[in-house]
């Protein structure tokens, strides 16, 4: 079944850990993106990227970083996680063009202690 | 700057009545419209894509609508269940194809 996946679903960890979280989509979609969620709060855009190779910063400013380098694949990481990075972290993709919706994973929490 | 306005915040309704939930947005000059659900601590789930050149979509009990010259849409649940509280999310899909959330509308259906 297509659909977009994100591991791992909850992660605990140490300040100063380096962390990657992953995003993979099996509906070949070419964009993908990355929002970030406090609890209770809005979504905001932090990377996006319209292809293999293709990688931008979104609305939010952010210390994580974003690889593309298959179109399925749209990793984040954080070199050195901090207690301010805590949030949930959602993916989502969608298909080339104006007429189409997004597709959201279930996210991320992670929480730096 | 595209701004998204949901209203209510929050919504308490008893079980059974049909209700409708407001988004508002500055600029007419969006590609679509796409109304979201999600519950706590989950992500999110598409409920109806409205494109820019249609007024209405409709799945079930739901029913969206878009007034892109008033910057206005509604999401329209009929028959409310407990089942249907979550958090409703609204979005305008413009320029580069990124999304704009309002804030959402958390509703609580009570049985």
């Amino acid at each position: 079944e297509a659909d977009i996946y994100q591991t791992p679903r909850y992660l605990v960890i140490g300040t100063g850990k380096k962390i990657t979280l992953e995003c993979s989509q099996t509906m070949g979609h070419d964009k993908m993106y990355w929002y970030q969620q406090d609890p209770g709060m809005e979504l905001h855009l932090i990377h996006y990227s319209y292809g293999v190779n293709s990688t931008e910063k979104g609305d939010l400013s952010s210390e994580s970083t974003v690889s593309r380098i298959r179109t399925e694949h749209f990793p984040l990481t954080l070199e050195s996680a901090r207690p301010s990075h805590t949030s949930q972290y959602l993916c989502a993709s969608s298909k080339q063009g104006p007429d189409y919706g997004y597709t959201f994973g279930s996210g991320t929490r992670l929480t730096v202690v | 700057k595209q701004e998204v306005t949901q209203i209510p915040a929050a919504l308490s309704v008893p079980e059974g009545e049909n209700l409708v939930l407001n988004c508002s947005f500055t600029d007419s000059a969006i590609y679509n419209l796409q109304w979201f659900r999600q519950d706590p601590g989950k992500g999110l789930t598409s409920l109806l894509l409205i494109q820019s050149s249609q007024r209405e979509q409709t799945s079930g009990r739901l029913n969206a609508s878009l007034d892109k010259s008033s910057g206005r849409s509604t999401l329209y649940i009929a028959a409310s269940q407990p089942g249907d509280s979550a958090t409703y999310l609204c979005a305008v899909i413009k320029g580069a194809q990124k999304l704009v959330f309002g804030q959402g509308t958390r509703l609580t259906i009570n049985p």
